[in-house]
């Protein structure tokens, strides 16, 4: 079946400008999960969903970062105001139901440039 | 807190020989494991994980892993290299009574033939 996708796979964009990044996970998995890597470095826990809820939103680095989901299922991050920082691939995950359990999915990413 | 440590940013071998990937663990549960594999241009891929069950995992690729909770450790093992196991390696715990992971930074290993 389909695995986890994102769009787009690249963006640039320039510093100030809002972007919305999509997530599409796999069917039937109520958990789903973004992530931040900066070139070089681990992942970054932005937040994570359960249903349409989002019970930890601790990663989010700034109020310039929101995400929603609906139905259960596409999930979209939007960070508002781009800074040069937010330069990065972010990645969505998604899994049946707790990632404690269940391997988590993960999207290829999308490439963030910010000019 | 939750966290992990991986002792190494870039381990190098040769094919043919052992592979060992170091990761340290702190947890005041006790924890879920898991060691997450990318390589290059690919998606994230779980190789195994450890939920309180046997300690020594078996994962894909012929990797395995050693939960020792005296040594709070959770190494990454593999008895005989392939050039294909080049790659970057995560290790990762999950925080109690939420569905958070938590990642190391990375173990970039290089297979030389």
């Amino acid at each position: 079946g389909a695995g986890v996708s994102q769009s787009p796979s690249n963006k640039v964009t320039e510093k100030g400008k809002d972007v919305e990044l999509r997530c599409d996970p796999i069917s039937g998995h109520t958990a789903l999960y973004w992530y931040r890597q900066r070139l070089g470095q681990g992942l970054e826990f932005l937040i994570y969903f359960q249903g349409n809820s989002a019970p930890d939103k601790s990663g989010l680095p700034s109020d310039r970062f929101s995400a929603e989901r609906t139905g259960e299922s596409v999930s979209t991050l939007t960070i508002q105001r781009t800074q040069q920082e937010d330069s990065a691939v972010y990645l969505c995950a998604s899994s049946l139901a707790s990632a404690t359990y269940n391997e988590q999915f993960f999207g290829p990413g999308t490439r963030l440039t910010v000019l | 807190a939750q966290s992990v440590t991986q002792l190494d940013s870039h381990v190098s071998v040769s094919e043919g020989t052992p592979v060992l990937l170091r990761c340290n663990y702190s947890s005041s549960y006790s924890p879920s494991l898991f060691w997450y594999v990318q390589h290059p241009n690919k998606g994230l891929q779980l190789l195994l994980k450890y939920t309180s069950a046997a300690t020594l995992v078996k994962g894909i690729n012929g990797f395995e892993a050693e939960f020792k909770k005296s040594e709070t450790s959770f190494h990454l093992t593999k008895p005989s290299a392939h050039m294909s196991d080049a790659a970057e390696y995560f290790c990762v715990v999950n925080t109690p009574n939420t569905d958070k992971l938590i990642f190391g930074t990375g173990t970039r290993l290089q297979v030389f033939p």
